[in-house]
């Protein structure tokens, strides 16, 4: 069955700093994957996903993610982080075979940025 | 588009009563998932429904709970009678087919007493 881990429940940086989050995944098969932010109080929101095109995909807000076979990693990054950017970050990957469609979550970062 | 719309957004009630969650998906979507999301258990899929008929329920946590499609634009999650350790955040998300992008409606926080 496919699976993701996040490393890391809580990551912490400042505002202009490098933001990683780091997510492992788990499939037989080439996953598809995807990275969702939750703000305080609200539903998920896509950020971005691959779906074995391209293995830099960029998304909303300047974040991007890299597909690595080799690492079996897909880790979320940006550049420079702002203040608006202090939520929580799901890693989820697509189930295939008899779980088709179904979305199975990492347990989530939570990004505090300080000033 | 008004994206996924769920109702009512908060609700409170005391152990026992009967609960009923509302859902309506973007148009033109023919799946939908019902999530819930807990501290200790983090995001559930508990159903999920590919052109209103469920697909695979094994994520339901017991017989009281209950989840109906009657069409393609509106779905319930009913939870009878309601116990407090029920209380979360139920989230429902749609996508235009199995295997696609879901997106999430704001979700219900359930508050049972």
């Amino acid at each position: 069955a496919q699976s993701v881990t996040q490393l890391g429940s809580h990551v912490s940086v400042s505002e202009g700093a490098l933001v990683l989050l780091r997510c492992n995944y788990s499939s037989s098969v080439p996953p598809y994957l995807f990275w969702y932010v939750q703000y305080p109080n609200q539903g998920l929101q896509l950020l971005l996903k691959y779906t074995s095109a391209a293995t830099l995909v960029k998304g909303i807000n300047g974040f991007e993610a890299e597909f690595k076979k080799s690492e079996t990693s897909f880790h979320l990054t940006k550049p420079s982080a702002h203040m608006s950017d202090a939520a929580e970050y799901f890693c989820a990957v697509i189930g295939v075979g008899t779980s088709y469609g179904k979305l199975t979550f990492g347990q989530g970062t939570i990004l505090t940025v300080h000033p | 588009d008004a994206g996924v719309i769920q109702s009512p957004r908060h609700e409170v009630t005391e152990m026992g009563q009967e609960v009923t969650l509302r859902c309506k998906p973007i148009s033109g979507h023919n799946s939908l998932f019902w999530y819930r999301q807990t501290m200790m258990r983090g995001l559930e899929l508990l159903i999920y429904f590919n052109n209103n008929v469920p697909i695979d329920d094994s994520g339901m946590p017991e017989d009281r709970f209950s989840a109906k499609m009657p069409n393609a634009s509106f779905s319930t999650l009913k939870i009878q009678p309601s116990e407090p350790r029920d209380s979360a955040v139920y989230f429902c998300a749609s996508s235009q087919e199995r295997g696609r992008v879901q997106y999430f409606g704001p979700g219900t926080r359930l508050t049972v007493t």
